[in-house]
């Protein structure tokens, strides 16, 4: 059973980066794609962007100057870069597997929420 | 930037039909995948390629897509699915969720 664990710093200060990384137990990170997904308290779910295991990226357009998705196949892991962070970043971050090419979320974290504040 | 939009509230009988809309652009273009999420929990895919259901997920749910609008629909409703209900598409490599529809069994 394929298990994924988000990881980095609860609380973030305003124009800092944020750093978080999702380990993947259970299966190997080869051969799928991989996302990030966030959800501010009481909101929806938004897309951040995804990384295939051999590095290409694509981010959503309405982030994708301040976000870099890396990936680390040796260690089954791959992270988010969120940078110049404001309260509007304030969010529960998900990672998530993509079963193929623009398919859907099959296997979830279980969220960390990350908060923007000084 | 491409839109999904979901009713925010759907209100529904125990054992009744509820219906989940998702409208978008040339929707029926595409492929519309289903989750549900419960407070505190991550979501959970119940359908995927319009109408396909992952290992688990009962029969009582089904999914359809053509021109512009996906349908959810949850027959023979349960209090267990009571949840937040999200569409989701891919616009090129862009992923996109729908506004989220809140589903009360009252």
């Amino acid at each position: 059973q394929v298990q994924l664990q988000e990881s980095g710093p609860g609380l973030v200060k305003p124009s800092e980066t944020l750093s978080l990384t999702c380990t993947v137990s259970g299966g190997s990170i080869s051969s799928y794609y991989w996302s990030w997904i966030r959800q501010p308290p009481g909101k929806g779910l938004e897309w951040i962007g995804n990384i295939y295991y051999s590095g290409s990226t694509n981010y959503n357009p309405s982030l994708k100057s301040r976000v870099t998705i890396s990936v680390d196949t040796s260690k089954n892991q791959f992270s988010l870069k969120l940078s110049s962070v404001t309260a509007a970043d304030t969010a529960v971050y998900f990672c998530a597997r993509v079963d193929g090419y623009n398919s859907h979320f099959d296997y979830w974290g279980r969220g960390t929420l990350v908060t923007v504040s000084s | 930037s491409y839109e999904l939009t979901q009713p925010p509230s759907v209100s529904v009988s125990p054992g009744q039909t509820a219906s989940i809309t998702c409208s978008g652009d040339k929707l029926g273009e595409k492929y519309a995948y289903w989750y549900h999420q419960k407070p505190g929990q991550s979501p959970v895919l119940v359908i995927y390629q319009d109408n396909k259901r992952p290992s688990g997920i009962p029969e009582r749910f089904s999914g359809s897509n053509s021109g512009n609008t996906a349908t959810l629909t949850i027959s023979g409703t349960q209090a267990m699915d009571e949840a937040d209900y999200y569409c989701q598409a891919w616009d090129s490599s862009t992923g996109v969720f729908g506004t989220g529809t809140k589903v009360t069994v009252l």
